[in-house]
Order: structure tokens, then sequence, then C-alpha cells
């Protein structure tokens, strides 16, 4: 079945330092792929996605470029600031393609901690 | 409405018991979804509405677990026979269509005690 792994975390790192979140994934195929954000006290949030190979997502300063050949999604930011500080979810679906659509396959989660 | 309710936002029940858990979706939204949370991992998918009907219940654990949504709008988790290892966040989300992006509540803490 479908799966996605992401780093685990937390993540520490200092305001303005570049970001890397890595998201590799296994699936039948051609799935969308997601980046969720989970900010505190807050509910899941879509932070951008992409639906076919060699597309970028991109949000807020945050990218993430879907790799079919390398089965990967990276999220990536430049310079991060506290206010990025959450936890951040990979996932993937299956297009509707007339059989039924199904619901997202998340990672674990990332804990991403910026200290000013 | 604004976003995407769930009731309530935390339920504290014996174990055995029976609970109910309820998402009012975006209005206007056809596709609905029920995921679990447990601590410490991502959402995992229980079941998928398109309309009034179950498109998708492959996600559920077992018969405990189940799920309506009479009118298209508003769904109710159901677990029968609450136990321990259900204690989780149970999220609803809707889409405006299947394909749609999926939009989140702000989830219901079971605690099964």
């Amino acid at each position: 079945g479908d799966s996605v792994t992401q780093m685990e975390g937390p993540v520490t790192l200092s305001e303005e330092a570049f970001l890397t979140i890595n998201c590799t994934y296994t699936a039948t195929g051609y799935p969308s792929l997601f980046w969720y954000v989970q900010y505190p006290g807050e509910g899941l949030q879509l932070l951008l996605k992409a639906t076919k190979a060699d597309d970028k997502g991109s949000n807020k300063g945050f990218e993430a470029t879907y790799r079919k050949e390398t089965t990967s999604f990276h999220l990536e930011k430049g310079s991060v600031q506290v206010s990025d500080s959450a936890v951040y979810f990979c996932a993937l679906s299956h297009p509707y393609s007339g059989g039924g659509a199904d619901g997202l396959t998340f990672g674990k989660g990332t804990h991403l901690i910026i200290q000013p | 409405g604004a976003g995407v309710s769930q009731t309530p936002s935390n339920k504290v029940t014996e174990k055995g018991k029976y609970v109910e858990l309820r998402c009012d979706p975006i209005s206007g939204h056809t596709a609905l979804y029920w995921y679990r949370q447990s601590l410490g991992q991502g959402p995992e998918f229980l079941i998928y509405f398109q309309g009034t009907g179950a498109a998708d219940d492959s996600g559920l654990p077992n018969d405990r677990f189940f799920a309506v949504r009479p009118e298209g709008s508003v769904s109710t988790l159901k677990i029968q026979r609450t136990e321990r290892g259900d204690s989780a966040v149970y999220l609803c989300a809707s889409g405006k269509e299947p394909t749609d992006t999926q939009y989140f509540g702000p989830g219901t803490r079971l605690t099964v005690l």
C-alpha cells in the first residue's frame, strides 16, 4: 500500500536559517502530493501541493518539487521565522479516476522549532 | 459556515461505552472524510463520503466503528463498545468535490478510560 516517510523531529533551527524537511513516498500510479501544517492550537491547514511530476508547489515562502525519479517531495524555505514553528505533515492522495477517490496518506509529521 | 466544525472538542468516556462524534462540513462541500490521529502519528484515513453514501470505508478498523451522513451534510462517527486503544484525535475534513483540497476541522479528542 501507499506510504509516506518524513524526517524525524524535532528539528530546531535559528531564525533566518535555511530549512529542508525530507519526504519520500511509496505509491502506485501518479499520486498528488501535499504538505500540511499544524500550528500550535490550530487544525491542519494545506500549505502547498503538486499534482504531477516536476510541478513545484509554493506558499508563504515554502517550496516543494514533485520528483518522480526519486519519489520525493522535500519541503524547503530559504529563511525561517519564529512564526513557522509548527508540525509539518507530508501526504499523498490518488486523484479521482471514476473508481472513487481515496483519503490522504500522511507521514508521521515533523515538529519544527524556530528559535529567535 | 466559515470552516469545518466538530463537536464535542473533547470527549471522555469509559471503556465499553458508546460515543458519537459530529462533523459539520463547509457548506456546499460534497466530499467528507474522517481520520484518526494517535499521539505522535500522522492522521490515518477512516472513511470517505461523497454525498450521502460512504464511497470508501476501507480505513475503518473494525465493525465497532460506523459513520453516517444521512442528508449529505452533517456526518456522525459512531463508536460502539469503546476500548482504550480508541483514544485519539478524530479529524473531519471536507472538500468541494473528491479531487479538491481537503479542509480540516479542529478535531475531537477522545479519551477512553
